[in-house]
C-alpha cells in the first residue's frame, strides 16, 4: 500500500497570500494517477487535478499540480476567500488499492 | 445531467449489517469503475472499496475485507456497498464516486453521491 503523507497540517495564510502544499508518498506514483481535492465542511470532495498537474474542468488557474516521483506539489497562487478549505492527495493507481493523504487545511491567518 | 443519489444509510449495532445504493444517471455507468469512500467524523477521507466497469474485479481496504462486498448491476445503474459484522470504527460517512476523472461532453471531472451517514452504536 502506498502511503501518502501531507504537509504542513495546517497553513494559515492571508488572501493573496500564495498557498504550498506538499505530498510524499512512500514509493513512487506515476504521474498519471496523483491527483488533489478539495473539501469544504458539509460538502463531498471536489476535483482540483489530476494526472499530477491537469486542471479539472472549470477549476481556476491560481490552482497548479507539479512533482514526480514521491514528491508532489499543490500550489495556490493568490488565495481568494472562498479557497479556505481542507485539501487532499489521492493516487489512483492501477490495480488498487487506491489512498488518500491525510490533508492540509488551509485557514484564514 | 451526472447524477449519483445515494440511499440506505442509518443506525446500526455493532455486528449488524446494512446495504448502501448508489443509483447513477447521465453518463453510461457500465463504461467506469466505481468506488465507495468514507469519512469518519471530523476525519480525513478513506478508500473502502472498488469494482471494475464489469464487475470482474473487485479491491477492498484490508480492514473491510471479509466484512464488506462491493457490487454493481449496469443493468439498473446502481453501485452497492453490503456491509455486515459492523464496528464503531465504521462509523462514517459513505460516498459513492467514479474511480477516476471521466471526460463526458468536454467536461473532464469526477463525480461523487451525496454521502450518506452510517452509524454504528448501542
Amino acid at each position: 500500500e502506498i502511503v501518502l503523507t501531507q504537509s504542513p497540517g495546517t497553513l494559515s495564510l492571508s488572501p493573496g497570500e500564495r498557498a504550498t502544499l506538499s505530498c510524499r508518498a512512500s514509493q513512487s506514483v506515476s504521474t498519471t494517477y496523483l491527483a488533489w481535492y478539495q473539501q469544504k465542511p458539509g460538502q463531498a470532495p471536489r476535483l482540483l487535478i489530476y494526472g499530477a498537474s491537469s486542471r479539472a474542468t472549470d477549476i481556476p488557474d491560481r490552482f497548479s499540480g507539479s512533482g514526480s516521483g514521491t514528491d508532489f506539489t499543490l500550489t495556490i497562487n493568490r488565495v481568494e476567500p472562498e479557497d479556505f478549505a481542507v485539501y487532499y492527495c489521492h493516487q489512483y493507481s492501477s490495480p488498487p488499492p487506491l489512498t488518500f493523504g491525510g490533508g492540509t487545511k488551509v485557514e484564514i491567518k | 445531467e451526472v447524477q449519483l443519489v445515494q440511499s440506505g444509510g442509518g443506525l446500526v449495532q455493532p455486528g449488524g449489517s446494512l446495504r448502501l445504493s448508489c443509483a447513477a444517471s447521465g453518463f453510461t455507468f457500465s463504461n467506469y469503475w466505481m468506488s465507495w469512500v468514507r469519512q469518519a467524523p471530523g476525519k480525513g477521507l478513506e478508500w473502502v472499496a472498488s469494482i471494475k466497469e464489469d464487475g470482474s474485479e473487485k479491491y477492498y481496504v484490508d480492514s473491510v475485507k471479509g466484512r464488506f462486498i462491493i457490487s454493481r448491476d449496469n443493468v439498473k445503474n446502481s453501485l452497492y456497498l453490503q456491509m455486515n459484522s459492523l464496528r464503531g470504527e465504521d462509523t462514517a460517512i459513505y460516498y459513492c464516486a467514479t474511480s477516476t476523472a471521466i471526460l463526458l461532453r468536454g467536461v473532464i471531472r469526477d463525480y461523487w453521491g451525496q454521502g450518506t451517514l452510517v452509524t454504528v452504536s448501542t
